[in-house]
């Protein structure tokens, strides 16, 4: 069973055009993320959400829309897409922080969405 | 500031040979969590190792261990016996219990096991 599964793993499409990548975790997790990774592979937190509420809305363009219809579930939607949004997409899920001390809250990632803007 | 530091973008270690990948953090909150993370070119973020901030004994799992210096605010990641798969992007993070549930990643380190 995959744990944080996205779709689709290759998403190629024309400037302009708008698209969705979806997300799921099966872990119990309270907390989902998405991250965007350059080809420098250098990983860039776009959002984050816990329980359906936005917690983390990093500078992202608005034509970024997340939308989280349950706590297990975190999509992204990208209107009107530019040749700089070519990159790979992550989503992860992890438990909320709690009480006064750090838990072992591992961060689970989906296999990433490898998306081309020709 | 950086909050996770990672300064060797390039690594090289002969097969069964260890190597230390570096990695250096910046907090001012007494508890945090340390993470490794394994990005082979396959593409897939696999999850390591953990340390946290109060944990008294190194971490390690299998030929993975961390090399905690609290004072040094430093955890890097010792790998031993190096095999050709452990060819990969090698990314630190951290997490905060002040900022929750932000994670926060290095740059990370691309490290090629030659034969």
């Amino acid at each position: 069973d995959t744990a944080v599964s996205q779709t689709p793993k290759y998403l190629v499409t024309q400037m302009g055009n708008d698209k969705s990548i979806k997300c799921e975790q099966n872990l119990g997790h309270d907390t989902m993320y998405w991250y965007k990774q350059d080809s420098k592979k250098f990983l860039k937190i776009m959002f984050s959400y816990n329980n359906k509420e936005l917690i983390i809305n990093e500078t992202v363009p608005n034509r970024f829309s997340p939308k989280s219809p349950d706590k297990a579930h975190l999509n992204l939607h990208i209107n009107s897409l530019e040749l700089g949004d070519s990159a790979v997409y992550f989503c992860a899920s992890s438990l909320r922080t709690s009480g006064t001390t750090i838990a072992k809250n591992i961060q689970y990632f989906g296999a990433g969405t490898r998306l081309s803007v020709l | 500031a950086q909050k996770i530091t990672q300064t060797q973008p390039g690594m090289f270690v002969q097969e069964k040979e260890a190597v230390t990948l570096d990695c250096t953090y910046d907090t001012s909150d007494q508890s945090y969590g340390l993470f490794w993370y394994k990005q082979p070119s396959s593409g897939e973020m696999i999850f390591l190792i953990y340390q946290g901030s109060y944990d008294e004994q190194n971490a390690t799992e299998g030929r993975y261990s961390l090399n905690f210096q609290k004072a040094r605010k430093s955890a890097n990641l010792v790998i031993s016996a190096s095999q050709l798969g452990d060819s990969a992007m090698y990314f630190c993070a951290m997490r905060e219990r002040n900022t929750g549930n932000q994670f926060y990643f290095g740059t990370g380190t691309s490290l090629t096991v030659i034969p």
